[in-house]
């Protein structure tokens, strides 16, 4: 059982526009930001999304993060093949005094 | 170029001991927390241990407390995860990863495999 709680799956087709949520509590999304992560199968995590909404080079702007009280949510617009991938998202919790995962989404790319 | 190789990972028996090490380069190691972060097979990620940019704190997730410790050699531009007491459960890649800005761990190494297992 993660901290932060993410839907299993997600679809769409591509040029879709697509959402994953992320919920969390007062010990984690309410008072600490928010990362999300990329994992394709088979290679090591990538950062797509820190600090709310902030994107690192490279990270197309089809990619954009959201928080609100103690939820988060990662949207892909223009949905494209390539975009079939994990995703989980992640933020420092106060009370564990370290970061925790949400348990992954797994969008597939109809 | 920026880049972080994990090594020492192996099959190893319950109760045995691993030494993990992750050796950085392209960027001022000493400058940064550092974490290690491990995904069970078809599992999520978890997080394991997180040491600041001068070794000055750790912090370990409940189920390593007492059994790993993270350490680093900032002259030697390396991290490490000294792994005791090891125990079926602890199966897993091993990721060391590097906390860049806002708590985003925005470099990752390729992961070291460990299985326990007799």
């Amino acid at each position: 059982q993660s901290v932060l709680t993410q839907p299993p799956s997600a679809s769409g087709t591509p040029g879709q526009r697509v959402t994953i949520s992320c919920s969390g509590s007062s010990s984690n999304i309410d008072f600490n930001t928010v990362s999300w992560y990329q994992q394709l199968p088979g290679t090591a995590p990538k950062l797509l999304i820190y600090g709310h909404n902030q994107r690192p080079s490279g990270v197309p702007d089809r990619f954009s993060g959201t928080v609100s009280g103690t939820s988060a949510s990662l949207a892909i617009s223009g949905l494209q093949s390539d975009d079939e991938a994990d995703y989980y998202c992640a933020a420092w919790d106060d009370s564990l005094n370290g970061p925790v995962f949400g348990g992954g989404t797994k969008l597939t790319v109809l | 170029q920026v880049q972080l190789v994990e090594s020492g990972g192996g099959v190893v028996q319950p109760g045995r001991s691993l030494r993990l090490s992750c050796a950085a380069s392209g960027f001022r190691f000493s400058d940064y927390a550092m974490y290690w972060v491990r995904q069970a097979p078809g599992k999520g990620l978890e997080w394991v241990a997180v040491i600041s940019y001068d070794g000055g704190y750790e912090f370990y997730t409940d189920s390593v407390k007492g059994r790993f410790t993270i350490s680093r050699d900032n002259s030697m531009n390396s991290l490490f995860l000294q792994m005791n007491s090891l125990r079926t459960v602890d199966t897993a890649i091993y990721y060391c990863a590097r906390d860049g800005v806002l708590n985003g761990l925005d470099i990752w190494g390729q992961g070291t495999r460990v299985t326990v297992s007799s």
